[in-house]
């Protein structure tokens, strides 16, 4: 399968600051990216899907000025979290879509606490 | 909107016993299933993808189906062993709003004694 790194993999943060998560492709090009959000014992929720150079579209509820999403590069996607609360802790993991076979790969996902 | 269930949300089994998890979902129109596995606080790992034209996928003690026009898919594990302890994942390819995603299930949480 395809190798896909997120960083960080865990951080702590105080609530009001601003936390960034890279999600980097290593070995192939992801035209499409999705991050998806993870409470504890809960199923993965998509939170939006960009593509390369283009704005970020996000699903139902998701505040697209408190998730900042850029798609800077085919191999590079940043989640960033700003003005991070207690309710914003949660697994993030970025997903980098195949544009060969239709199929997503997975990051090992960041846990992130707000205290 | 697409959605997906998980019967059941979580089974207990000793090592050995053959067993089956469901996944149903609510949009028949879907290119593919995935199911993965997912450990305590780890990431995702795949087992098997079966796209919507195809029937059934094995890989080792594991054989996914899929029965499209009845948005059901089953997911059978041969000769259980503790190793196979984890939550497991459903999802398909759906529509969203900006094309397609994979749309998750709540999982089922397996837990295999020795």
């Amino acid at each position: 399968g395809a190798v896909v790194s997120q960083h960080p993999s865990w951080v702590i943060c105080k609530s009001g600051t601003s936390v960034k998560i890279e999600c980097r492709s290593l070995d192939f090009q992801a035209t499409t990216m999705f991050w998806y959000r993870q409470f504890p014992k809960q199923s993965l929720m998509l939170m939006a899907t960009s593509n390369e150079g283009s704005k970020a579209t996000y699903e139902q509820g998701v505040e697209k000025d408190k998730f900042l999403i850029n798609h800077a590069s085919l191999t590079l996607s940043t989640l960033t979290v700003t003005s991070a609360h207690p309710e914003d802790s949660s697994f993030y993991i970025c997903s980098p879509q195949s544009p060969s076979y239709n199929e997503q790969f997975f990051g090992p996902g960041t846990r992130l606490t707000v205290l | 909107k697409q959605e997906v269930t998980q019967i059941p949300a979580a089974l207990s089994v000793p090592e050995g016993e053959n067993l089956v998890l469901n996944c149903s979902f609510t949009d028949s129109a879907i290119y593919n299933l995935q199911w993965f596995r997912q450990d305590p606080g780890k990431g995702l790992t795949s087992l098997l993808l079966i796209q919507s034209s195809q029937r059934e996928q094995t890989s080792g003690r594991l054989n996914a189906s899929l029965d499209k026009s009845s948005g059901r898919s089953t997911l059978y594990i041969a000769a259980s062993q503790p190793g196979d302890s984890a939550t497991y994942l459903c999802a398909v390819r759906g529509y969203n709003q900006a094309g397609t995603a994979l749309i998750f299930g709540k999982g089922t949480t397996l837990s295999v004694s020795s």
